[in-house]
């Protein structure tokens, strides 16, 4: 019974480069949560999904970030033109039937901008 | 949004009993209380979630005051491998947005 996967586990990037991090949820799950993690700091809630749809994106920065969880494949959380302070862990949970039940978290991307 | 208010740090002998609280003030009545703890260089682990009554699993229980503006974290016995950052998050049934705050950090001493 495989957890939350996320890949790359590590991804650097330059300065204007794009970011793409990927999520596979848990089995027979449809609601995936982003979270960011800049060092020494708690989570911040990004954007929660579930398939095909975008349900709150009320975290995401306005610019240069998107979130996508298409019927098939994995959650996508897309970064374009990049900056330092993009640098950051980068977290993704799933759960199941509803919000209310717990979430299981993947190991995070962490994304070093150079 | 709902928020939640804990202790920056907190200490523990190992093997003994902790009492990690949680305060949520502006609970609203549809919030469930949930915990999860993090680990040096890894991802959010849940540990336990309630929305009244108190609750009990393998890991830790969950005690809900009677006005459910607060709850504390117990670990029965703390042991090294229970260090960690403690997070008490309010999650709406509608999902949404959890905000997580700092958190407390447990250190457990030998």
């Amino acid at each position: 019974n495989a957890g939350v996967m996320q890949n790359p586990r590590h991804l650097v990037r330059r300065r204007g480069q794009e970011a793409r991090l990927r999520c596979s949820p848990m089995k027979g799950h449809s609601h995936v949560y982003w979270y960011r993690q800049l060092p020494e700091e708690g989570l911040k809630f990004m954007v929660y999904l579930q398939k095909e749809n975008i349900i709150d994106e009320s975290g995401m920065p306005k610019e240069r970030f998107s979130a996508e969880f298409p019927k098939e494949g994995p959650s996508i959380l897309r970064i374009q033109q990049v900056v330092r302070g993009d640098s950051a862990a980068y977290f993704c949970a799933s759960s199941g039937l509803a919000g209310y039940n717990e979430q299981f978290f993947g190991p995070g991307t962490r994304l070093t901008v150079l | 949004d709902a928020k939640t208010t804990q202790p920056n740090s907190m200490e523990s002998n190992e093997e003994e009993p902790v009492h990690l609280p949680c305060n949520h003030s502006t609970i609203s009545g549809t919030d469930y209380i949930h915990w999860y703890r993090q680990l040096p260089s890894q991802g959010p682990e849940y540990v336990i979630h309630g929305l009244t009554s108190n609750v009990n699993n393998r890991m830790a229980s969950l005690a809900i005051a009677e006005d459910r503006k607060s709850s504390t974290l117990i670990l029965h016995r703390a042991t090294l491998r229970d260090a960690a950052v403690y997070y008490c998050i309010l999650v709406g049934t509608n999902a949404g947005k959890s905000t997580f705050g700092d958190g407390t950090t447990l250190t457990v001493k030998p």
